[in-house]
Formats: C-alpha cells, structure tokens, sequence
C-alpha cells in the first residue's frame, strides 16, 4: 500500500519463507507491468515483467499476478534468501510509453 | 555481463553551479533515459533519448537540464544552474530496441548541492 512521508511499508519474513509483495495501480489504460529490485545504494534491476494481456506470469523463483479487476499487481518470491532484502518498486507504462511509472516501493527484510 | 556505469558516483556542488553526469550504456543500446530519486522517495522519470533527440521529458526536465551524446559513446545530463531540491541520485537506464521494454540500470551518482 502507500506510505507517508520517507517511511515504506516494510515486510519482514524469515529465511525459506515465501514473500508477496503487493502494489495497487489506479490507471485501467496500463499495459505493461515491471517489477523491480533495489538494493541500498544500487540502481533498480528488473526483475519480471507482465503484460495487461496476461495474469501470471513465472521466473526464477519469482511470480507476478495481476488482477485487472482490481488493478492489483503481486510479486511473490518462493524460499526468500538474505539476499533477496531489498526495495521492491512496481512500474507501470501505458499507451505506447515505455517510460515507467514508480511506485513507492516496499522494503523486504530477510531474516536468516 | 555488459551493464550501464555512470560517473562520478557522488558529485558535491555548490548551489549555482553547474555539473554535469555521465553515462556509459551498454554498447548496443539505442534508447537512453535519466532517471532521478530524491532520498526516501520513488524514482521519478527525467527525460529519454533516441536518434540524438529527446523522445520524451517530464515536467521536471525544465530549462536548467540539458542531455546530450557528446562523443556517440557517453550520454550525458548536465544541470546548468543547481539548486538544493537538485540533490538526489540520478540514474542512466539504457535499452536496446522498441520492442523490448526492459531498462537496464547504472548504479547511480548522488548528487548533492550545497
């Protein structure tokens, strides 16, 4: 969900757990969907990514649903490792752009 | 694995002054994007750049920000006159053609005036 100010909402899981990260958009006419990783100090990297004519889509230990319905967007990570801590940023694009929109982004912290 | 470097990592600058950041994309790639971050908040989308012009700005990128290829290999984002809401961290994205949206991040130079 969103946040106030300069705190993110924050997840905190233990080791092996798996993690679901949500992001709400509010735009129907989205039609791309990217999920990114940042680490402190580092740039964002992409993750995964799903278009608006897909609900699921799986990677590597991660999976992105989204439910149009509710313009709702989740990125699950199977078996969370310390590593995996990190801001998680969904990114929207729409009509053609392939400039995305941020999201605040959710802080993953990874309990060994 | 190829991947986008950006110099210099922190930049401190007076309030006024200019400076400018540098870029280096991942060889093949064609599109370029400057991206900022301003502590605590989300990235925020500053300008892209195709064929040597701009494709698209935001409405941050007023006058003050200028980008250019000086040299066909870097691509650089020069602030003229900085202000202190300037200091952020600023990002290069590259991407290699049209039909693939993936952006591949630098690591970023944070900038911070004074």
């Amino acid at each position: 969900g969103e946040s106030v100010g300069l705190h993110l909402p924050t997840l905190s899981v233990q080791e092996g757990d798996n993690s679901i990260i949500n992001c709400a958009y509010s735009n129907s006419a989205s039609d791309y969907f990217i999920w990114y990783k940042q680490e402190s100090g580092k740039g964002p990297q992409f993750i995964i990514d799903i278009r608006s004519n897909m609900d699921k889509r799986q990677g590597q230990r991660v999976t992105v649903l989204l439910n149009k319905t509710v313009k709702h967007l989740s990125l699950q990570i199977a078996a969370t490792q310390p590593g995996d801590s990190a801001v998680y940023f969904c990114a929207e694009t729409r009509g053609g752009s392939y400039i995305p929109t941020f999201g605040r982004g959710t802080s993953l912290i990874v309990h060994p | 694995e190829p991947e986008v470097t950006q110099t210099p990592s922190h930049q401190v600058t007076q309030m006024g002054q200019e400076v400018i950041l540098r870029c280096v994309p991942i060889s093949n790639h064609l599109y370029f994007y400057w991206y900022r971050q301003i502590l605590g908040q989300k990235v925020e989308f500053l300008v892209s750049f195709y064929n040597n012009e701009i494709s698209e700005k935001s409405e941050i990128f007023d006058d003050q920000f200028s980008v250019e290829r000086p040299d066909g290999s870097n691509f650089t984002l020069k602030i003229r006159s900085t202000k202190l809401e300037d200091s952020a961290m600023y990002f290069c994205a590259t991407k290699d053609q049209r039909s693939t949206d993936t952006q591949y991040f630098g690591p970023g130079t944070r900038l911070t005036v004074l």
